[in-house]
């Protein structure tokens, strides 16, 4: 099984709509980063959480760390075709960043 | 350029043959990171340089995969006797020295095995 699992696999959504992706990790998170992909590319950091209960914005997207720090959301408002692409979570298990377990990875399609 | 730049950007090569991975990692970042992602195994470690410190190999999937990082600053990862199931993307990611600095990904390149 996996150490990260992140739900839905993948999502497809109208523009305007609003939707969430969630990370669940098995063990304790030290930190949590979250990534787009798009196809063909390298991963594009969105945002970094540490502490447990930690929220964080970037312009329509926002990222949870929950109490426990054993799972994360992102949330986007608003969706737009530009927010199409392949969202991983990464999780830091020791605190150095130096390797990073990612999540499978989630889909998304935002339909005109 | 102000971002990770990975070369070649693609790469074809028959299975035995040995490649060479290259990636310039952002000016002034002395942490420097190889994955890997394939369909069926997602985004997996490889290999983590800092500074002047003994790399963490502890990723690399046998021993015909190794990595250099001459002068702090360029890696190559090289992959000898190439098989098919090496066939991947392989990324390559840097970081500013410090806790929690996020990693920032090269385009990657991508590796077809014949």
């Amino acid at each position: 099984s996996q150490e990260l699992e992140q739900s839905p696999q993948s999502l497809i959504v109208q523009e305007g709509k609003n939707l969430t992706i969630n990370c669940t990790s098995s063990k304790t998170l030290y930190g949590l980063y979250w990534y787009k992909q798009k196809y063909g590319e390298g991963l594009i950091f969105l945002m970094m959480l540490q502490k447990g209960g930690e929220e964080k914005s970037h312009e329509k997207i926002t990222a949870k760390l929950d109490e426990k720090k054993q799972q994360s959301s992102l949330h986007i408002t608003a969706s737009q075709p530009s927010h199409a692409g392949i969202y991983l979570c990464g999780a830091d298990r020791g605190g150095t960043a130096s390797k990073l377990t990612f999540g499978t990875g989630t889909r998304l399609q935002v339909t005109l | 350029g102000a971002g990770v730049s990975q070369s070649p950007s693609n790469k074809v090569t028959e299975k035995g043959k040995d490649v060479e991975l290259r990636c310039d990692p952002i000016s002034g970042h002395t942490a420097l990171y190889w994955y890997r992602q394939s369909l069926g195994q997602g985004l997996e470690f490889l290999i983590y340089f800092q500074g002047n410190s003994a790399p963490d190999k502890s990723g690399l999937p046998s021993d015909r995969f190794s990595a250099e990082r001459t002068g702090g600053s360029v890696s190559t990862l090289t992959i000898q006797r190439t098989q098919q199931e090496d066939s991947a993307v392989y990324l390559c990611a840097s970081s500013q020295q410090g806790l929690n600095q996020p990693q920032h990904f090269g385009d990657g390149t991508r590796l077809s095995i014949l």
